[in-house]
């Protein structure tokens, strides 16, 4: 199993751009989380689905941020438009059931950075 | 608010010295689950450890849980040059389906 898969490893670019980071999940895991990393905030969960549909969104920063899961193997989030401050290191993880009970697997993670 | 605090931020050992390293919860939790990260990488599972445990061991590592006192440690013995990364404590919130992590201790281990 090749694990979690996200793209772009890395993107710059400019702030007011629209910027799509990708993730590909574990094949038959139900759930799927986004977080975010920065060093002022740590981790910070963001969004997690359960098959395919959004259960939590309230750590999404603002309508800037948007998340999709259009069928269970692939997810995206979405920045519309992205500024400075939402620069940080995005990680997708899926768990083989609900988190309270198993291990996330992890994504190597998008690293974005917002000039 | 984090619902995971860690305690130290930073750790700096000798190889083959143990580390340890603590972490405070706020709610009821039915685990708490201790994740390593590596420099530029994701994070990785180390062990879980349930609500109705004390101690749980694996290899190297010793985690314990006191819900009264709602902390738990993660202890590293022995350690080595490549046990140094960055270590999460991580809980289910409230016994949801949300995991919520800490701000972790990063440990450097000098060989």
């Amino acid at each position: 199993d090749a694990g979690v898969i996200q793209s772009p490893r890395h993107e710059v670019t400019e702030m007011g751009q629209e910027v799509t980071l990708r993730c590909k999940p574990i094949s038959g895991h139900d759930y799927l989380f986004w977080y975010r990393q920065t060093m002022m905030r740590g981790l910070e969960l963001l969004i997690y689905f359960n098959n395919n549909v959004p259960i939590d969104d309230s750590g999404m920063p603002e309508d800037r941020f948007s998340a999709k899961m259009p069928n269970a193997s692939f997810s995206t989030l979405k920045i519309q438009p992205s500024e400075p401050r939402d620069s940080a290191v995005y990680f997708c993880a899926s768990p083989k059931v609900a988190a309270n009970t198993g291990e996330l697997f992890f994504g190597e993670g998008s690293r974005l950075t917002v000039l | 608010s984090q619902q995971g605090e860690e305690d130290p931020q930073a750790l700096s050992i000798q190889e083959g010295e143990n580390a340890t390293m603590n972490c405070s919860y706020k709610t009821s939790i039915n685990n708490l689950q201790w994740y390593r990260q590596n420099s530029g990488r994701g994070l990785v599972h180390l062990i879980l450890i349930r609500s109705n445990e004390r101690e749980k061991h694996s290899g190297r590592l010793r985690v314990t849980l006191d819900t009264s006192k709602k902390s738990s440690s993660l202890l590293i013995t022995a350690s080595r040059a490549a046990d140094t990364a960055s270590y999460f404590c991580a809980t289910d919130y409230n016994q949801g389906g949300k995991l919520i992590f800490g701000q972790g201790t990063e440990l450097s281990v000098k060989p």
